[in-house]
Formats: structure tokens, sequence, C-alpha cells
């Protein structure tokens, strides 16, 4: 079935830096969809892309969804503390079955 | 509203012994997932439950791991004579199934301890 790669497996941030992570498939996804887990907890869902060249902004935050609907990025400008954890993106199948990719694991050092 | 639920929270069991987890997703969520992540690994899918459907069942590691859900209401992971490499946390999800894609709601969990 689909796979989502994500890169980089960790990334480590000085407070205020950018970073971008990204999620990578071989084939046309229907949607993707990010979650972030706090360090002890359980994921919690950010945003869900579905178009072609879908941009979404949260905050510091930019979501965009490729031309060819085969990868995904976020985007964090100037990082904070609060933004350590663990970012998930994930697709569905046809029949509702969600596939995580591996995750980020963000550190950010003040 | 109340979010997803599960029980217990933590639990510390003998190396061959039984375990019941239970989760009560949200109420109306058709769809419901069973996670396992191992210290600082990502979530591994164990099984999808979709309505009356038969669930997905092909990330159950093992003979040992089964789950059963009551209609759209409550689900239980067994896990029969456990193993120390069983242990990790167990996370459950449900989200709504229909026209277009539903975001997962998770549980905080159960950590799982195979000493």
């Amino acid at each position: 079935g689909q796979q989502v790669m994500q890169i980089p497996q960790y990334q480590h941030v000085q407070e205020g830096e950018d970073f971008t992570t990204y999620c990578n498939s071989s084939t046309t996804l229907s949607n993707i969809q990010w979650y972030k887990q706090r360090p002890g907890g359980h994921p919690v869902f950010l945003i869900q892309l579905v178009k072609s060249g879908e941009v979404k902004k949260q905050k510091r935050l930019t979501f965009q969804f490729g031309e060819a609907k085969k990868n995904s990025s976020l985007h964090i400008t100037a990082t904070q503390t609060t933004d350590v954890g663990t970012y998930f993106c994930a697709q569905t199948d046809s029949w509702g079955k969600f596939q995580f990719g591996a995750g980020t694991q963000v550190v950010v050092t003040p | 509203g109340a979010g997803v639920s599960q029980s217990p929270s933590n639990k510390v069991t003998e190396k061959g012994k039984d375990v019941e987890l239970r989760c009560d997703p949200i109420s109306g969520h058709t769809a419901l997932y069973w996670y396992r992540q191992r210290l600082g690994q990502g979530l591994e899918f164990l099984i999808y439950f979709q309505g009356n459907s038969a669930p997905d069942k092909s990330g159950l590691p093992s003979d040992r791991f089964s789950a059963e859900r009551t209609g759209e209401s409550v689900s239980t992971l067994t896990i029969q004579r456990t193993q120390q490499e069983d242990s990790a946390v167990y996370l459950c999800a449900s989200s709504l199934r229909g026209s277009g894609t539903r975001e997962q709601y998770f549980g905080p969990g159960t950590r799982l301890t195979v000493t």
C-alpha cells in the first residue's frame, strides 16, 4: 500500500530559527494530515490538506501540499520551545485506513 | 464533549500473563484504530474497525494479539502470554467516516510494562 516517508527523522533547532520537515510519497495522495505529539502526550490533529498546491497557515506554522499531491511540508518560523515534539504526517487510503509517517522529532535549544 | 478514553492508564504485568486494554471512542465515531508506540518510536498500526465491516487486522504482530469492538462503541485489545517486547504505549483513536476524510482523535494511551 501507499507509504509516506518523513524527513528528517530528527531536527535540532535553535530557538528563533526556522525549519521545515517533509512528507513524501511515491504515489499520489488523496489527502495529507499533520499531527503533533508532545513528549509524554498523544498525537493531536493539526491540519488537513486536500487540494493540489494547497497552503494553509496556523500562526507560525505553514503547511503545503505539493502540486502533484505526492509530498507535503510543514514549515515553522521563529521556533519556540513550545514547538518541541514529534510531527507526524498521515494519509488515508480508499478504505479510510490511516497510514502515518515515522515522524520528525523536533528538539529546540534555547 | 468527552474525548477518547482508555483504561487502564498504566499496566504492569508479569511475563506470560494476559492483559486487556480498553478504549471508549467518541460517541458517533464509526472508525476505531489501535496503535502501538514503543519508546521514541513512531505509530505502529495494529487494527482498524470501521462500522460493521470486517476489521483490518493486518497490523497485529502475532496471534497473541486480538481485538474486539462492540458495535460502534467500546473496543478491547487483548494480549495473551505477554512478552517483554510487548512493553509500549498502546494508543486508541477514533474518527468519523463519511464523505471526505475525518481527523483522528487519540486517547491518552495505556502504558504497558511487562516485567
